[in-house]
């Protein structure tokens, strides 16, 4: 059973704070994702990668950086948290080559006070 | 400016109707489809896919049609189940660049008994 795991279901931290999200894979897959879902904007991108050590900006990288130094483990790094950063953050892989369906983590829901 | 579009932010069909979702996109280059479903405080878990080269694809209650003059696709669920009430995430992706995945922004559907 493919499996995609997010190190938290739920976190609260405060504004300012320097904050890590862990996302791990067990499918040997080379392209893992960083997504954010709002009420009424779906899920948009945060930063991808393709490879170790590859990254690559989404749609909405501002106040975001990541860190894939292995294969199964991608990072999401919020430099110093912000109230406008209360989200569900989901991590995905897939397969490369396209016309593939990516498979999520769980979601952790992130509040920031 | 979204390239993947669901207009209907919800959704209610009576238990063993037909549910129709509907999905339009923007970007040509788009060449797979794919549809998720989500329950609250859960990552999304795909559905079913369609390639481009293809205008329908069926699996059991679910069917999703792509009519690619109109850049228009459609999960057709028959019959609806309680079971089905979920949040429904349309997505494309292109073969060429990065593989990731657009998302519209989501259709709440309620099915009720």
């Amino acid at each position: 059973d493919v499996k995609v795991t997010q190190s938290s279901r739920y976190l609260v931290k405060r504004t300012g704070e320097k904050v890590f999200l862990e996302c791990v894979q067990d499918m040997d897959h080379e392209n893992m994702f960083w997504y954010r879902q709002d009420p009424g904007l779906g899920l948009r991108l945060i930063y991808f990668s393709y490879d170790v050590k590859m990254k690559e900006k989404g749609d909405i990288p501002e106040g975001y950086s990541v860190s894939r130094e292995k294969k199964e483990r991608f990072s999401l790094i919020l430099e110093s948290a912000s109230t406008n950063q209360t989200s569900m953050y989901l991590c995905a892989s897939s397969l490369p080559g396209g016309n593939t369906e990516a498979f999520f983590g769980q979601g952790t829901r992130l509040t920031v006070v | 400016d979204q390239q993947v579009k669901q207009n209907s932010p919800s959704l209610s069909v009576q238990e063993g109707r037909i549910s129709i979702l509907n999905c339009d996109y923007t970007n040509s280059m788009f060449d797979y489809f794919l549809w998720y479903k989500k329950y609250p405080a859960e990552g999304p878990t795909f559905l079913i896919s369609i390639s481009s080269i293809k205008d329908k694809n069926e699996d059991g209650r679910f069917t999703v049609f792509l009519n690619k003059s109109a850049k228009h696709l459609s999960l057709h669920i028959v019959p609806s189940q309680p079971g089905d009430s979920a949040v429904y995430f349309c997505a494309a992706s292109a073969r060429q660049g990065a593989q990731k995945l657009v998302f519209g922004q989501g259709t709440r559907l309620t099915i009720n008994p």
